[in-house]
Order: C-alpha cells, then sequence, then structure tokens
C-alpha cells in the first residue's frame, strides 16, 4: 500500500495564477480532508469530503475549491493564488469500522509545499 | 470552540534527557486526544492516542495519560535519542457536522531536537 500519495511535491506560482493539487488514498477510506500548514499555526482544515459525492467546509475555505473525484481522489484547487497561500499543503484519509462508524484516527500524506510570488 | 494548546518550542535536549511536551484543551463532550509526530520533510504520523478519562496512549517509549481534571494530555519520554527529532503536535477530534465526520483540531506543534 502506498498510503496516501500527493503530487506535486513542490510547486511555484505566480500571483493570480491557478492549479489544482492531487491527493490519493489506496486504503479504501471513506472520508478525505486537506489541510494547510503555516509557521507557529499548527494545522487548519481546508475542506473535508465525509464520503464520495460530498464536500463541506473546513476552518480556512476561502480562495480554495476541492473536488471528491472519486473515493480514492481528492482534490484542492486555487483558482487565483495569491501570497497568503504559500503553504504546506497535507492530504489526510479515514475509515469507517467495522460497524461503518466514523473512525477519528487521520492519515497523511507527505505534503505539497506551495509557493505564491 | 474546540482548542488545543500546547508548550512553546523550541525544545533542545541531550540524548538520554527526560521529555515532557505539555498540551491542555477545551473541548465539549468527551473528545479523543492524539500526538501526531512529523519527521523532517515527511507528513504527519499518529504516534498514539487516547479516547476516555485515565486512558494511557503508548508507543516507541512515548506515553500520554487523558487527564479530563485538568483536561491535560501530556508527552513523555524517559530517553529521548537523537532519532526523536521531530515536530510533535497535540490534537483533538469530537463529532462534527452532526455527527457525519470526525474533525480534527491540532495545537501549533513543538520542534524537538536532541543533540547526540
Amino acid at each position: 500500500n502506498a498510503g496516501v500519495t500527493q503530487t506535486p511535491k513542490f510547486q511555484v506560482l505566480k500571483t493570480g495564477q491557478s492549479m489544482t493539487l492531487q491527493c490519493a488514498q489506496d486504503m479504501n477510506h471513506n472520508s478525505m480532508y486537506w489541510y494547510r500548514q503555516d509557521p507557529g499555526m499548527g494545522l487548519r482544515l481546508i475542506y473535508y469530503s465525509a464520503s464520495e459525492g460530498t464536500t463541506d467546509k473546513g476552518e480556512v475555505p476561502n480562495g480554495y475549491n476541492v473536488s471528491r473525484l472519486n473515493k480514492r481522489e481528492f482534490s484542492l484547487r486555487l483558482e487565483s493564488a495569491a501570497p497568503s497561500q504559500t503553504s504546506v499543503y497535507f492530504c489526510a484519509s479515514s475509515y469507517r469500522d467495522g460497524r461503518g462508524g466514523f473512525t477519528d484516527t487521520q492519515y497523511f500524506g507527505p505534503g505539497t509545499r506551495l509557493t505564491v510570488l | 470552540g474546540d482548542s488545543v494548546t500546547q508548550m512553546e518550542g523550541p525544545v533542545t535536549l541531550s540524548e538520554e534527557a527526560f521529555l515532557t511536551i505539555n498540551c491542555t484543551y477545551t473541548a465539549t463532550g468527551y473528545p479523543s486526544l492524539f500526538w501526531y509526530v512529523q519527521y523532517p520533510g515527511e507528513g504527519l504520523q499518529l504516534l498514539l492516542k487516547a479516547t476516555k478519562a485515565d486512558d494511557k496512549g503508548s508507543n516507541k517509549g512515548f506515553e500520554a495519560t487523558y487527564r479530563k481534571e485538568t483536561t491535560s494530555f501530556h508527552l513523555e519520554k524517559g530517553s529521548v535519542q537523537v532519532s526523536d527529532s521531530a515536530v510533535y503536535f497535540c490534537a483533538l477530534s469530537d463529532l462534527n457536522n452532526g455527527g457525519s465526520n470526525y474533525k480534527l483540531t491540532f495545537g501549533k506543534g513543538t520542534l524537538l531536537t536532541v543533540n547526540p
């Protein structure tokens, strides 16, 4: 199992450019998440998807859109990048237990380091 | 709302020293508590967790006890190694959005450096 994979690992954008960060998991997890990590701020939730076909806003959704393409993939799109979006972005996923209940342990990808000039 | 406060870093120790990283939380209900670790250049990994009061989570020599009376979940290790150098995050989870998902709330992270 590769676990949670993210592409690209690094990206430099100019202000106003757009891009999509890709995330995929091969653990058959139902729920997926996008976080950003900034120095001194910890991790903050941008968007999450409880299950295929659903997405919800997290703590800091402005300037981002997401797509839950299928059960495996959850992408994050920046339509018009701004310097304030310079950050490290992490994707995570979590599974349901044997009875179908949600579990609270999340599994993280290696991150995408994004710089917006 | 939920919040997690952990001690400011950075923390610098010599090999074989005792480690404590303090973590306190504010939450309604009965959250689960976690410590995640982030090694340089990598994503976060679950280090240990506890799901109810007085539970002790342990892994790789690290321990933390869920103390509801003091709303704390301090991370400890008796003898740190150079390979323990990383950023440590305290986190809690609670039901969110009517129970449809679990939301993790993270502390700001504590950088630990262990020197030989």
